[in-house]
């Protein structure tokens, strides 16, 4: 059964540092593309961030509002995602959700898979 | 690449029919996705490619469009499909989210 599971939400001060992890299981997830999307609570999705897959040299794409902030990494020896969220503003909290991204053929890549999500609070 | 939904909310009654828009500042060929979000629950993929059904997803869902106006289809509505929808555009980066569409119980 594939899984994504995040971990690593918290309450953090402003100006703080946090990162999260999403372990997968049931599929190798270096062969996938996976994005890191965030949720304000009671507001709509915000993409936050893109690694490609292990094929395409794990390169990856940011949100404007999080570059120069925020890194994304992987290991594949643990078949995990991580979001490393530096200068952490009020504006960050969100529920953050992981997602593993499917080739359909012509079509491109799309996510059929999405963890729980995990909250991170930014507050004094 | 701005993405409109509309309506941004809706009320219907178990057996409507439902349609709700998606329009694209920009061409965005068929690189959009559907997604059916329930409260504190991750999004699910429901069509990819404007059109294509996700493996799984019962088939009173559908999709349609290309460029910049797109349609999702709920042919009878049912009571497990209140929900919140929203569209994204995977054509180019930043990928984006439409505002979202909440379909409530009439």
């Amino acid at each position: 059964e594939v899984q994504l599971v995040e971990s690593g939400g918290a309450l953090v001060q402003p100006g703080g540092s946090l990162r999260l992890s999403c372990a997968a299981s049931g599929f190798t997830s270096s062969d996938h593309y996976m994005d890191w999307v965030r949720q304000a609570p009671g507001k709509g999705l915000e993409w936050v961030v893109r690694t490609r897959n292990k094929a395409n040299s794990y390169t990856t794409e940011y949100a404007a509002s999080v570059k120069d902030r925020f890194i994304v990494s992987r290991d594949d020896s643990q078949n995990s995602l991580y979001l490393q969220m530096n200068s952490l503003k009020p504006e960050d909290t969100a529920f953050y959700y992981c997602c593993a991204y499917v080739r359909k053929g012509s079509f491109g890549w799309y996510p059929d898979y999405w963890g729980q999500g995990t909250l991170v609070t930014v507050s004094s | 690449i701005q993405l409109t939904q509309s309506p941004s909310s809706l009320s219907a009654s178990v057996g409507d029919r439902v349609t709700i828009t998606c329009r694209a500042s920009q061409g965005i060929s068929s690189f959009l996705a559907w997604y059916q979000q329930k409260p504190a629950k991750a999004p699910k993929l429901l069509i990819y490619a404007a059109s294509s059904l996700q493996s799984g997803v019962p088939s009173r869902f559908s999709g349609s469009g290309s460029g910049t106006d797109f349609t999702l289809t709920i042919s009878s509505l049912q009571p497990e499909d209140f929900a919140t929808y929203y569209c994204q555009q995977l054509n180019s980066y930043p990928l984006t989210f439409g505002g979202g569409t909440k379909v409530e119980i009439k």
